[in-house]
């Protein structure tokens, strides 16, 4: 079966610092990767997906993921945040394979400090 | 707007009662997927259609709830005898042939 775990629960950061959000997976093969981020109140906007192919992938904001195979991990970076950067971000890993679904992980919640 | 649209946006019921919720998938994706978000949580699959077939429903998280995508554009998700558990916010997906899911904004139900 496939996890997702986001170890941090809560990030602060202040505007303008960089960012780093990390997430682990469990899944016998190499899954498709994506990041999603979430205002409240709404539905999950994908920031980014790795299927495969380069590593580093770049995505909608200014937000990249590296897809690290031997750490088993997809960690979101954004070199500078910006207060509207503020919202829960989600880490899912899917495979065709795998019943067409997404896993999720618990989610970080990100603030931005002015 | 093309996206994927839910309705309605909130809902509030008695416990007991039965309700609906519809999902418009972006209109060339053959692929719907329901997701159950609680407060705090990630969102957790329900079930999955392929145009009109449900392939994967084991998910569904009783016999209460129930899917269906008759003609394989839109999608319903009924949930009958409503209980307090069930409250969450609803979230409905479609994609293309892949795992490349845009989501809707979701129907956040309250069970009182």
């Amino acid at each position: 079966a496939q996890s997702v775990t986001q170890p941090d629960i809560h990030i602060t950061v202040s505007e303008g610092a960089s960012l780093e959000l990390r997430c682990n997976y469990s899944y016998g093969a190499t899954p498709y990767l994506f990041w999603y981020v979430q205002s409240p109140g709404q539905g999950l906007q994908l920031l980014l997906k790795y299927f495969s192919g380069d590593t580093l992938v770049q995505g909608i904001k200014g937000f990249e993921a590296e897809f690290k195979r031997s750490q088993s991990s997809f960690n979101l970076r954004k070199p500078s945040v910006h207060w509207s950067d503020a919202a829960e971000y989600f880490c899912a890993v899917g495979h065709n394979n795998a019943g067409n679904m997404l896993t999720f992980g618990g989610g970080t919640r990100l603030m931005v400090k002015p | 707007d093309t996206g994927v649209s839910q309705d309605p946006r909130h809902k509030i019921t008695k416990r007991g009662q039965n309700v609906t919720f519809r999902c418009d998938p972006i209109s060339e994706h053959n692929r719907l997927y329901w997701y159950r978000q609680t407060l705090g949580q990630g969102p957790e699959f329900l079930t999955y259609f392929q145009n009109e077939a449900q392939l994967e429903k084991s998910r569904l998280l009783s016999d209460r709830f129930s899917a269906e995508r008759p003609k394989g554009s839109f999608s319903t998700l009924e949930i009958q005898r409503t209980e307090q558990g069930d409250s969450a916010m609803y979230l409905c997906a479609s994609s293309l042939e892949t795992l490349w899911a845009f989501f809707g904004q979701g129907t956040r139900l309250t069970v009182v």
